[in-house]
């Protein structure tokens, strides 16, 4: 019954060091995206997959890469982190044709690039 | 650019009480709109998701109204708890690209006993 896993959920990086953060959702929905998540601000698409093999991007994509392997896991890779990048992270996922359904959000991961 | 709107950006409220917090949106053409509480520290959790030709909507205190005809949204929780106390927030999709969801910067409700 874990739903959305997300890992880790504390994470400090220096400027310029890469890291992935990781997501694993047990529901077998196909359509997966991460958001971020900035004070004062809505959440913001970065990128999204509606099934293996398939990836797109959000509305905030530059810095930040994607795959997607499995159904079950859609990891975000930061490239070179930037003090911009300090932010609270979401994976989410969805069943649903032609679009995401009910979304299922794990419980975020907040980083800080100093 | 489709915006989402959500008022007021923050309220308190006694145990018990009622209250309503408001979204407007100019997403088009629409598709549904959805509400999701999220507790501090957590993910964000879906209460309600309308449909153009739903008007209202309900999950236990929680209900949900939607004028299409004026891009409004209405959420009322009835007879607070302090459990209530989260941020509240207007998501919209559009019907030609329902992949991207747009969100509000959320009301934050505080119950206090």
């Amino acid at each position: 019954n874990a739903g959305v896993t997300q890992t880790p959920k504390f994470q400090v990086l220096k400027t310029g060091q890469s890291m992935t953060l990781q997501c694993a959702q047990d529901m077998n929905h196909e359509y997966m995206s991460w958001y971020r998540q900035d004070p004062g601000m809505g959440l913001r698409l970065i990128h999204y997959s509606v099934g293996a093999g398939i990836t797109d991007q959000g509305e905030v994509p530059n810095g930040y890469n994607v795959s997607r392997s499995t159904t079950e896991d859609f990891p975000l890779r930061l490239l070179s982190a930037a003090p911009s990048q300090t932010s609270v992270y979401f994976c989410a996922s969805s069943s649903g044709q032609g679009g995401p359904g009910k979304l299922f959000f794990g419980s975020g991961t907040q980083l800080s690039v100093l | 650019k489709n915006q989402v709107e959500q008022s007021p950006q923050s309220l308190i409220i006694l145990e018990g009480k009622n209250c309503t917090l408001q979204c407007n949106y100019t997403v088009s053409p629409f598709s549904n709109l959805r509400w999701y509480k999220q507790d501090t520290g957590r993910g964000p959790v879906s209460l309600t998701i309308m449909t153009f030709s739903e008007n209202t909507k309900s999950n236990g205190r929680y209900t949900a109204t939607l004028d299409a005809d004026t891009k409004q949204s209405s959420l009322h929780i009835t007879a607070s708890q302090l459990s209530d106390s989260a941020s509240y927030i207007c998501v919209v999709s559009a019907y030609s690209n329902d992949y991207k969801l747009s969100f509000g910067a959320g009301t934050t409700v505080t119950v206090r006993a």
